[in-house]
This record gives C-alpha cells, structure tokens and sequence, in this order.
C-alpha cells in the first residue's frame, strides 16, 4: 500500500489559514492524492482530490508540488467546525482507501 | 436528507454470539465498502462489493463476512465476534471503481462486545 506521512497534529487560530501537509515519495504517476477528514463520532468525510493540478473547490483548497511528492491541504479560514483528523490518502488500486494516521488539527478560539 | 445510514448507531452484543450490522444507500451507487475503525486508529478496509461482485482484503478474518441483496443495501455479519472485534464499523459507498471517485461515508455503528 502506498504510503504517506502526515505531522501527527497540529493547532491553528480560528479564522486563520491552516496548511495541512503530506508527504507521499512513492507516489506513481497514476495515483490520484486524496484528502478526507474526521469529526469525532462521525465518518469520514470527503475533502477534495488531485492528480497533478492544483485543485479548489468550496471547503479547501489542494496544492500539488511539481514531482507529486508531497501536497498541502488548504483551509482558508479555520473555523470550530474544522478540528477534525485530516487524512491524506493516495488511491493506487481500484477504489480502495488505505487511511494513513492523519493529522488532527485543533482549532484554537 | 441522510445518503448513507447505518443502523443501529451503537449495537452491544455477546462475545461469540453472532450480529449483524447494516448499511443502506440512497445515491444508487455501484460500490458498496466496509471498513472497521478500532479506537485511536484510522479506518482499515474490509472488503467491498462493485455490484455483485465480492472483493475481500487479504488480511480480513474469516469471521467477517458480507452480504448484498441489492444495489441499495449491505450487511456486515460477525460470526462469532470476540473481544478484538470491538469497534466501529463504518459503510461507504462510491459511484464507481476509479481513482478519482470520492468515496461517501455513514457515521458508522459502534460495536460492543461483553
């Protein structure tokens, strides 16, 4: 499975951007990056995906490096409702999600 | 307006007494997946249908078996469920197999075993 690596957590202040990064060295040149998040008590909800271009969409944006090595998670203004567990995932095979540790990101007032 | 519901949201049960857990869909999509989520972890997948189609991972128990009657529903059932099968179980679906579909998640039910 292929592998990413995220900061285990991290804080940002409400109504501040939060960068959110991934590392992902063993990407191929068909693996599409997904980004999924986790509210406590819920599912996992989908963010936003790429494969090469940056990507905006109405909850985030996703930036893309140039070698596909690493991208960053983009949200623009961190509100309560954002502290979650932020899952970066890169979907190699079919339609399978193998979910990495995430990162989960507090949320400061 | 729900897309994705699993029932119940919490299910107790005994351990080795076999249960079974739900999952219906309203988006109509082809992929139906099972994925078990132990505390503090991420979500591991279990196996998926496209269609009718069974995929199993290799590393699921034999204990953990699926069921799909139809397009809309899926069932999750435990054999004989023990100690370490303590979890939530979350359902999910997708329009179709592709690395660039999103895949939609229910809120899960969360398995206890006495």
């Amino acid at each position: 499975d292929a592998k990413t690596t995220q900061p285990n957590s991290m804080e940002s202040n409400e109504e501040e951007p939060v960068h959110l990064p991934c590392n992902h060295s063993t990407i191929s040149g068909t693996d599409y990056i997904h980004w999924y998040r986790q509210l406590p008590s819920q599912g996992p909800e989908y963010v936003i995906h790429g494969l090469t271009s940056n990507v905006n969409n109405r909850m985030a944006s996703l930036a893309i490096a140039e070698d596909r090595k690493s991208s960053t998670l983009i949200l623009h203004r961190a509100t309560l409702r954002d502290a979650a567990v932020y899952y970066c995932i890169l979907q190699t095979g079919a339609n399978n999600l193998f979910f990495g540790t995430g990162t989960r990101l507090t949320v400061i007032p | 307006d729900a897309m994705v519901i699993q029932n119940p949201r919490y299910q107790v049960t005994q351990f080795g007494k076999p249960v079974t857990l739900s999952c219906s869909q309203t988006l109509n999509h082809n992929v139906m997946y099972w994925y078990q989520q132990k505390s503090s972890q991420a979500p591991k997948l279990l196996f998926h249908y496209y269609d009718k189609d069974f995929n199993n991972e290799a590393d699921t128990p034999d204990n953990f078996q699926s069921r799909r009657p139809n397009t809309s529903f899926c069932f999750l059932d435990i054999r004989s469920p023990g100690l370490g099968d303590a979890a939530m179980y979350l359902c999910a679906t997708s329009s179709n197999q592709g690395r660039n579909q999103p895949q939609h998640f229910g809120d899960g039910t969360r398995l206890s075993i006495l």
